[in-house]
Protein backbone atom coordinates (compact mmCIF):
# COMPACT_ATOMS: atom_id res chain seq x y z
CA UNK A 1 0.00 0.00 0.00
CA UNK A 2 0.88 3.52 -0.72
CA UNK A 3 1.84 5.70 2.82
CA UNK A 4 2.51 8.95 0.10
CA UNK A 5 0.77 11.14 -2.43
CA UNK A 6 1.93 13.26 -4.23
CA UNK A 7 0.73 16.87 -5.86
CA UNK A 8 0.16 17.30 -8.57
CA UNK A 9 -0.03 14.08 -10.82
CA UNK A 10 1.40 15.88 -13.50
CA UNK A 11 3.43 19.56 -14.26
CA UNK A 12 4.87 20.94 -16.84
CA UNK A 13 6.83 24.11 -16.60
CA UNK A 14 9.28 26.28 -19.19
CA UNK A 15 12.82 26.08 -18.62
CA UNK A 16 14.09 28.54 -16.44
CA UNK A 17 10.67 28.33 -14.06
CA UNK A 18 10.24 26.29 -10.30
CA UNK A 19 8.64 23.64 -9.76
CA UNK A 20 7.30 22.75 -6.60
CA UNK A 21 5.38 19.29 -5.83
CA UNK A 22 4.21 17.98 -2.38
CA UNK A 23 4.00 15.02 -0.45
CA UNK A 24 1.30 14.12 1.78
CA UNK A 25 1.85 10.64 4.31
CA UNK A 26 -0.60 9.25 6.66
CA UNK A 27 1.50 7.97 9.85
CA UNK A 28 4.17 9.44 11.91
CA UNK A 29 7.25 8.53 9.73
CA UNK A 30 10.97 8.31 10.87
CA UNK A 31 12.42 9.73 7.24
CA UNK A 32 11.25 10.84 3.84
CA UNK A 33 13.43 10.51 0.99
CA UNK A 34 12.65 12.02 -3.03
CA UNK A 35 13.89 10.25 -5.87
CA UNK A 36 13.66 10.90 -9.86
CA UNK A 37 13.32 8.16 -12.44
CA UNK A 38 13.94 9.30 -15.84
CA UNK A 39 11.77 7.55 -18.06
CA UNK A 40 11.08 3.89 -16.68
CA UNK A 41 14.58 3.71 -15.60
CA UNK A 42 16.00 2.98 -12.18
CA UNK A 43 15.56 5.61 -8.86
CA UNK A 44 18.02 7.89 -8.23
CA UNK A 45 18.27 9.65 -4.42
CA UNK A 46 18.32 13.40 -4.49
CA UNK A 47 17.70 13.75 -0.58
CA UNK A 48 16.57 12.57 2.48
CA UNK A 49 15.16 14.47 5.45
CA UNK A 50 14.74 13.25 8.99
CA UNK A 51 11.27 13.66 10.97
CA UNK A 52 13.45 16.38 12.92
CA UNK A 53 14.02 18.29 10.80
CA UNK A 54 12.04 21.25 9.14
CA UNK A 55 14.21 22.12 5.59
CA UNK A 56 16.73 20.76 3.91
CA UNK A 57 18.95 22.10 0.21
CA UNK A 58 20.78 20.16 -1.66
CA UNK A 59 21.86 22.26 -4.78
CA UNK A 60 19.26 23.66 -6.84
CA UNK A 61 16.79 21.67 -4.56
CA UNK A 62 14.48 22.53 -1.25
CA UNK A 63 12.81 20.47 0.56
CA UNK A 64 11.04 20.90 3.45
CA UNK A 65 8.73 18.72 5.98
CA UNK A 66 5.98 19.59 8.10
CA UNK A 67 5.44 16.54 10.49
CA UNK A 68 2.37 18.26 12.11
CA UNK A 69 0.57 18.94 8.81
CA UNK A 70 2.18 15.40 7.26
CA UNK A 71 4.01 16.66 4.15
CA UNK A 72 6.53 17.67 2.41
CA UNK A 73 7.38 19.64 -0.64
CA UNK A 74 9.99 19.42 -2.94
CA UNK A 75 10.85 22.99 -4.97
CA UNK A 76 13.24 22.87 -7.95
CA UNK A 77 14.31 26.11 -8.96
CA UNK A 78 15.80 27.16 -12.30
CA UNK A 79 14.72 24.41 -14.17
CA UNK A 80 16.40 22.68 -17.13
CA UNK A 81 15.19 20.38 -19.44
CA UNK A 82 16.97 17.24 -17.71
CA UNK A 83 15.12 18.17 -14.65
CA UNK A 84 12.43 16.20 -16.71
CA UNK A 85 11.40 12.87 -15.16
CA UNK A 86 9.19 11.44 -12.30
CA UNK A 87 9.83 12.61 -9.07
CA UNK A 88 8.93 10.21 -5.34
CA UNK A 89 8.69 10.89 -2.03
CA UNK A 90 9.13 7.86 0.01
CA UNK A 91 8.64 6.94 3.99
CA UNK A 92 9.74 4.47 5.97
CA UNK A 93 7.59 4.58 9.50
CA UNK A 94 8.12 2.38 12.56
CA UNK A 95 4.55 1.44 12.35
CA UNK A 96 5.43 -0.37 9.30
CA UNK A 97 8.69 -2.30 10.56
CA UNK A 98 10.77 0.28 8.12
CA UNK A 99 9.67 -0.63 4.89
CA UNK A 100 9.80 2.14 2.20
CA UNK A 101 6.72 3.41 0.53
CA UNK A 102 6.44 5.23 -2.07
CA UNK A 103 4.31 7.82 -3.20
CA UNK A 104 2.22 7.83 -6.37
CA UNK A 105 4.34 9.74 -8.44
CA UNK A 106 4.41 13.29 -9.84
CA UNK A 107 5.60 13.27 -13.73
CA UNK A 108 7.68 16.61 -14.36
CA UNK A 109 8.13 18.08 -17.78
CA UNK A 110 10.20 20.64 -18.28
CA UNK A 111 9.78 22.58 -21.73
CA UNK A 112 12.43 24.48 -23.99
CA UNK B 1 32.12 2.19 -7.91
CA UNK B 2 30.13 -0.12 -10.50
CA UNK B 3 26.80 1.02 -9.72
CA UNK B 4 24.02 -1.65 -8.94
CA UNK B 5 23.41 -3.86 -11.76
CA UNK B 6 20.43 -6.07 -12.44
CA UNK B 7 19.93 -9.02 -15.23
CA UNK B 8 18.58 -9.20 -17.05
CA UNK B 9 17.42 -5.93 -18.61
CA UNK B 10 14.16 -6.90 -20.19
CA UNK B 11 12.51 -10.44 -20.02
CA UNK B 12 9.17 -12.04 -22.00
CA UNK B 13 7.62 -14.89 -20.06
CA UNK B 14 4.21 -16.62 -20.41
CA UNK B 15 1.76 -17.32 -18.28
CA UNK B 16 2.38 -20.12 -15.60
CA UNK B 17 6.51 -19.95 -16.41
CA UNK B 18 8.12 -19.11 -13.85
CA UNK B 19 11.76 -16.18 -13.74
CA UNK B 20 14.67 -15.87 -11.73
CA UNK B 21 15.93 -11.91 -11.71
CA UNK B 22 19.80 -11.43 -10.60
CA UNK B 23 20.46 -8.20 -8.83
CA UNK B 24 24.54 -7.20 -8.05
CA UNK B 25 24.70 -4.56 -5.62
CA UNK B 26 27.06 -2.05 -5.07
CA UNK B 27 30.56 -3.23 -3.53
CA UNK B 28 30.78 -3.46 -0.05
CA UNK B 29 26.86 -2.76 0.40
CA UNK B 30 25.15 -5.90 2.36
CA UNK B 31 21.60 -4.60 2.58
CA UNK B 32 19.46 -5.36 -1.01
CA UNK B 33 15.72 -4.53 -1.33
CA UNK B 34 13.49 -5.35 -4.69
CA UNK B 35 10.37 -3.11 -5.74
CA UNK B 36 7.92 -3.78 -8.30
CA UNK B 37 7.18 -1.34 -10.71
CA UNK B 38 3.36 -1.13 -12.83
CA UNK B 39 1.26 2.14 -13.92
CA UNK B 40 -1.59 0.99 -11.68
CA UNK B 41 0.17 0.24 -8.18
CA UNK B 42 3.24 2.28 -8.69
CA UNK B 43 6.08 1.21 -6.62
CA UNK B 44 5.41 -1.48 -4.16
CA UNK B 45 8.17 -3.34 -1.79
CA UNK B 46 8.86 -6.78 -2.25
CA UNK B 47 11.42 -7.65 0.31
CA UNK B 48 15.14 -6.77 1.85
CA UNK B 49 17.95 -9.25 2.35
CA UNK B 50 20.96 -8.39 4.71
CA UNK B 51 23.65 -11.20 5.12
CA UNK B 52 21.80 -13.65 3.62
CA UNK B 53 18.78 -12.94 5.61
CA UNK B 54 15.70 -11.97 4.37
CA UNK B 55 14.54 -9.21 7.19
CA UNK B 56 11.65 -7.49 5.90
CA UNK B 57 8.40 -9.20 3.39
CA UNK B 58 6.04 -6.73 1.44
CA UNK B 59 2.17 -7.70 0.88
CA UNK B 60 3.10 -10.43 -1.92
CA UNK B 61 1.84 -13.91 -2.88
CA UNK B 62 4.00 -16.89 -1.89
CA UNK B 63 4.95 -17.32 -5.87
CA UNK B 64 7.22 -14.27 -4.89
CA UNK B 65 10.87 -15.04 -3.38
CA UNK B 66 14.24 -14.27 -3.11
CA UNK B 67 17.31 -14.91 -1.61
CA UNK B 68 20.92 -13.26 -1.11
CA UNK B 69 24.41 -14.70 -1.10
CA UNK B 70 27.46 -15.08 0.73
CA UNK B 71 28.86 -12.26 -1.62
CA UNK B 72 25.46 -9.89 -1.50
CA UNK B 73 24.09 -10.45 -4.68
CA UNK B 74 20.57 -10.97 -4.93
CA UNK B 75 18.15 -13.44 -6.88
CA UNK B 76 14.36 -13.27 -6.98
CA UNK B 77 12.22 -15.19 -8.60
CA UNK B 78 8.44 -15.45 -9.28
CA UNK B 79 6.88 -18.99 -9.81
CA UNK B 80 3.47 -19.63 -11.94
CA UNK B 81 3.71 -16.32 -13.33
CA UNK B 82 0.67 -13.96 -14.04
CA UNK B 83 -0.40 -11.70 -16.23
CA UNK B 84 -0.51 -9.30 -13.52
CA UNK B 85 3.20 -10.01 -13.03
CA UNK B 86 3.95 -7.91 -15.94
CA UNK B 87 6.32 -5.03 -14.26
CA UNK B 88 9.43 -2.86 -13.99
CA UNK B 89 11.09 -4.71 -11.20
CA UNK B 90 14.18 -2.54 -9.81
CA UNK B 91 16.58 -3.44 -6.92
CA UNK B 92 18.30 -1.80 -4.86
CA UNK B 93 21.43 -1.37 -2.11
CA UNK B 94 22.69 0.17 0.75
CA UNK B 95 25.59 -0.01 3.04
CA UNK B 96 23.49 -0.93 5.83
CA UNK B 97 20.50 -2.40 6.87
CA UNK B 98 16.74 -0.90 6.79
CA UNK B 99 15.63 1.92 4.66
CA UNK B 100 16.49 5.09 6.66
CA UNK B 101 19.85 4.86 4.50
CA UNK B 102 20.03 6.08 0.66
CA UNK B 103 18.68 3.57 -1.17
CA UNK B 104 20.97 3.07 -4.73
CA UNK B 105 18.81 1.77 -7.59
CA UNK B 106 19.43 -0.18 -10.41
CA UNK B 107 18.39 0.11 -13.81
CA UNK B 108 15.76 -2.41 -13.35
CA UNK B 109 14.58 -5.79 -15.14
CA UNK B 110 11.36 -5.59 -17.60
CA UNK B 111 8.86 -8.77 -16.99
CA UNK B 112 6.33 -9.17 -19.90
CA UNK B 113 3.82 -11.93 -19.26
CA UNK B 114 2.16 -12.85 -22.51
Amino acid sequence: SQQGEEDPQALSIQEGENATMNCSYKTSINNLQWYRQNSGRGLVHLILIRSNEREKHSGRLRVTLDTSKKSSSLLITASRAADTASYFCATDATSNDYKLSFGAGTTVTVRA
Amino acid sequence: KAGVTQTPRYLIKTRGQQVTLSCSPISGHRSVSWYQQTPGQGLQFLFEYFSETQRNKGNFPGRFSGRQFSNSRSEMNVSTLELGDSALYLCASSPAVGVADTQYFGPGTRLTVL
